[in-house]
């Protein structure tokens, strides 16, 4: 299976900092990466897909980079509803795998 | 709106089983593939599995840890993907979510919405 590895594992950051957040998978996936968040409770939330398209309705403040083993998910303004949780999914090969995930705090 | 409704979660014991259902609305389910995913208390997300829609025979992709275990089954006339949950472990408690697998602008399938999950609780 591949295994993705996000850092950090968690982070405290300030509204308007820019935040970024790494991914990198165990073996090249070109650019098969999907970008989540999640909040408390709630269910996960499509941000990025193709490691660098946004999905619709998502803010431009949010942008994805990288390609082969290592990714990036970049905030470049961290907004209050920006605190959660971001994982990581590679869809290049079965079994689909997530990394461990970032928790984005309050500073 | 694009709905993803889980239900059937519950306390079960060891050993024993149960259903789980995700009722879709406000899209065309029929030509959508779906996944599986959950997660532990505290922990992060596992994808379980998949099942392709009826124009791919409805094949399947299942995790390791759930092969043999779980079966994913799906009925298109009423809008609604099953999980059968088999010889259920103290380390299956999770929320489970269904989510919806979209064709992406690439020609990929891609998770794209995910429904609020259901509570499996196995304990003694």
């Amino acid at each position: 299976d591949i295994q993705m590895t996000q850092s950090p594992s968690s982070l405290s950051a300030s509204v308007g900092d820019r935040v970024t957040i790494t991914c990198r998978a165990s073996q090249v996936i070109s650019n098969y990466l999907v970008w989540f968040q999640q909040k408390p409770g709630k269910a996960p939330k499509s941000l990025i897909y193709g490691a660098s398209t946004l999905q619709s309705g998502v803010p431009s403040r949010f942008s994805g980079s990288g390609s082969g083993t290592d990714f990036t998910l970049t905030i470049s303004s961290l907004q209050p509803e920006d605190f959660a949780t971001y994982y990581c999914q590679q869809y290049n090969t079965y079994p689909l795998t997530f990394g461990g995930g970032t928790k984005v705090e309050i500073k | 709106e694009v709905q993803l409704v889980e239900s059937g979660g519950g306390l079960v014991q060891p050993g024993g089983s149960l259903r789980l259902s995700c009722a879709a609305s406000g899209f065309t389910f029929s030509d959508h593939y779906m996944d599986w995913v959950r997660q532990a208390p505290g922990k992060g997300l596992e994808w379980l599995g998949r099942i392709r829609k009826k124009a791919n025979s409805y094949t399947t992709e299942y995790a390791a840890s759930v092969k043999g275990r779980f079966t994913f089954s799906r009925d298109d006339s009423k809008n609604s993907l099953y999980l059968q949950m088999n010889s259920l472990k103290t380390e299956d408690t999770a929320v489970y979510y269904c989510g919806r697998v979209s064709v992406s602008d690439y020609g990929d399938y891609v998770g794209d919405f995910w429904g609020q999950g259901t509570l499996v609780t196995v304990s003694s």
